[in-house]
């Protein structure tokens, strides 16, 4: 069963544009929430997280969404560069003590110049 | 900033040998988890340790063991490789705070049992 569940698998957007992917989780323990993006062959790198007492977070570019209701969140890269082409993972746990982090299937996104 | 460290990066083995993996956590980090990745799949959790001790367990195999040091860095022993155990092994750390426990990935160990 998979706890995280994220769409699309795959993503490819123009350069300049917005990218979107959208995670789910269904263990209502969860409170923290990290993106990661991963090149070929290297490890995660984190890139943003969010805790469920915000409904967003910006950073740069980046920008997550979370609906604690819907148990959902998402990823929103702006002005999308073709230096962003990676597989993006979204990812649970429960933040504040040891955890493990669930991770989604990944999201290959790229971008075209 | 320092990040963490693993070694070696590659690893060739044949079946049913054994192999150790290494890392060495980012400096003040008491944490360190393992996970397993195989090709295009997403990280799987395997083990992790707090002040030594292991502190969760997710799937790990029998086969495989590990620890955490005095100086904090863990080793993951494997046993009995087999051809299913070729895949990217991550180690991550963390410092436990109530407020902050931020997962940072090392560089991965790639192991490939032929």
């Amino acid at each position: 069963q998979q706890q995280v569940k994220q769409s699309p698998q795959s993503l490819i957007v123009q350069k300049g544009g917005i990218s979107i992917i959208n995670c789910a989780y269904e263990n209502t323990a969860f409170d923290y929430f990290p993106w990661y993006q991963q090149f070929p062959g290297k490890g995660p790198a984190l890139l943003i997280a969010i805790r469920p007492d915000v409904s967003e977070k910006k950073e740069g570019r980046f920008t997550i969404s979370f609906n604690k209701s819907a148990k959902q969140f998402s990823l929103h890269i702006m002005d999308s560069q073709p230096g962003d082409s990676a597989t993006y993972f979204c990812a649970a746990g429960p933040g504040g003590s040891q955890g493990n982090l669930i991770f989604g299937k990944g999201t290959k996104l790229s971008v075209k110049p | 900033a320092a990040g963490v460290i693993q070694s070696p990066r590659h690893l060739i083995k044949e079946k049913r040998e054994t192999a150790t993996l290494k890392c060495y956590p980012i400096p003040r980090h008491d944490t360190v988890y393992w996970y397993q990745q195989g090709p295009g799949q997403d990280p799987q959790f395997l083990i992790s340790f707090y002040e030594k001790m292991q502190s969760d367990k997710g799937s790990i195999p029998d086969r495989f063991s590990a620890q955490q040091f005095s100086d904090y860095h863990s080793e993951l022993n494997m046993s009995s490789l087999e051809l299913g155990d070729s895949a990217l092994y991550f180690c991550a750390s963390s410092h436990r705070d109530f407020h902050h426990t931020e997962q940072f990935f090392g560089p991965g160990t790639r192991l490939t049992v032929l």
